[in-house]
């Protein structure tokens, strides 16, 4: 059964980069299959795509934080990540790893981990 | 950019049929997958592909999307479904979230 658990600080100050790794049990990262990706929900309010990777294709970012953001594939570890460099208390949110089997835009993401909660404070 | 718009609240009483709309432009010519979150749990996937229900999802739950609007319908709607919907699409290998609906059931 595919899971996926989310790690990561819970607390990042202004300025510095949030980094958060997702590691996915249960199936090869490398599985053409699937595709990976990262959701925020800041607090009482609606979902936020950040992101997707697919292990052999480049990523694709949220326009809105492209030029902060990159995911990353670690095929050993069976992980992916998440860094968004230069934050600030705007990006204090949950943070979700998800994964579509197929394209999201048809397929949706049907596996979320659990949510990791990021703060940002000095 | 792209954006889809849905009603931010919604009561229904227990039984009835519920009708969520996603709207944007020419909606109906991409596909459309729907969102249940409960407080404090992550999101659950209901409907992709416009119309289809993963493994698990009652039949109460169906999709369709024509036109510039897709819609989520819950027949019989019980308590349960009290809850947090999201309708996602995609535009040029953007994936985009509407706001959500917030789903009072009383």
């Amino acid at each position: 059964q595919l899971q996926l658990q989310e790690s990561g600080p819970g607390l990042v100050k202004p300025s510095e980069t949030l980094s958060l790794t997702c590691t996915v049990s249960g199936v090869s990262i490398r599985s053409p299959r699937y595709y990976w990706g990262w959701i925020r929900q800041p607090p009482g309010k609606g979902l936020e795509w950040i992101g997707n990777i697919h292990y052999s294709e480049s990523a694709n970012y949220n326009p809105s934080l492209k030029s902060r953001v990159t995911m990353s594939v670690d095929t050993s570890k069976n992980q992916f990540s998440l860094e968004l460099n230069s934050v600030t208390a705007a990006d204090t949110a949950i943070y979700y790893c998800a994964t579509a089997e197929g394209t999201p835009a048809r397929y949706g993401m049907d596996v979320w981990g659990q949510g990791t909660t990021v703060t940002v404070s000095s | 950019s792209y954006e889809v718009t849905q009603p931010p609240s919604l009561s229904v009483s227990p039984g009835q049929t519920t009708t969520i709309t996603c709207s944007g432009d020419e909606l109906g010519t991409k596909y459309t997958s729907w969102y249940q979150q409960k407080p404090g749990r992550s999101p659950v996937l209901i409907i992709f592909d416009d119309n289809k229900r993963p493994s698990g999802i009652p039949e109460r739950f169906s999709g369709s999307n024509s036109g510039n609007t897709a819609t989520l319908t819950i027949s019989a709607t019980q308590a349960f479904d009290e809850a947090d919907y999201f309708c996602q699409t995609s535009d040029r290998s953007t994936v985009i979230f509407g706001g959500g609906t917030k789903l009072t059931v009383l």
